[in-house]
């Protein structure tokens, strides 16, 4: 059990660039959530992916952000036209089994930094 | 989604136990209370869940009130390594939504 895998871990770029952060679930974990986490905060949840479905975002979620998670293994957050506001920590957690008794397992996130 | 309170932070000293509150007072009867915690620079870490019965595992206990309208979670002999985030989530999956809610949680400082 390798644990959630998160790439890069830091990301510094400049406003308008687009990024594109990685998670690898742990393995057979067909659950997968990403999260954003600003200072001071708890994470905030932005969506999640059964298997390669994507079942739910966040309204909060502008149309700048988008993810994937091909063939239901490792997924991908991209951000188009970074802006100064979107400087947080991403994070991305995997489970096994969906339902009342559900663990969530964190990666240790992405660090954006958008100047 | 049912809101939980916790007290923005407490302060405890190396091996004494802590009683980590929460409440949930609109908790219904489909909701789990789940604790995660975050240490620093770390991703949340999973600690404790339970429906109504007190709960014990090897990290933590938690104890449920008998109105479920409030919980404690219980570290039995703090370490300095215990320092961290804790988080309180009432989680419904019955509504129709399983994300985890977040709030911001009660951070702990361990004293030596």
């Amino acid at each position: 059990d390798t644990g959630v895998s998160q790439n890069p871990r830091h990301k510094i770029t400049k406003r308008g660039q687009n990024v594109t952060f990685r998670c690898d679930p742990i393995s057979e974990h067909n659950r997968l959530y990403w999260y954003r986490q600003t200072l001071g905060q708890g994470p905030e949840f932005l969506t999640y992916f059964q298997n390669e479905a994507q079942l739910e975002k966040s309204r909060l979620l502008s149309d700048r952000f988008s993810a994937e998670r091909p063939k239901g293994s490792f997924s991908t957050l991209e951000i188009q036209r970074t802006e100064q506001g979107d400087s947080a920590m991403y994070l991305c957690a995997s489970s096994l089994d969906p339902g009342p008794n559900e663990k969530l397992f964190f990666g240790s996130g992405t660090q954006l930094s958008v100047l | 989604d049912a809101k939980t309170t916790q007290p923005n932070s407490m302060e405890s000293n190396e091996e004494e136990p802590v009683h980590l509150p929460c409440n949930h007072s609109t908790i219904s009867g489909t909701d789990y209370i789940h604790w995660y915690r975050q240490l620093p620079s770390q991703g949340p870490e999973y600690v404790i869940h339970g429906l109504t019965s007190n709960v014990n595992n090897r990290m933590a206990s938690l104890a449920i009130a008998e109105d479920r309208k409030s919980s404690t979670l219980i570290l039995h002999r703090a370490t300095l390594r215990d320092a961290a985030v804790y988080y309180c989530i009432l989680r419904d999956v019955q509504g129709g939504s399983e994300k985890l809610v977040f709030g911001k949680g009660t951070k702990l400082t361990v004293n030596p």
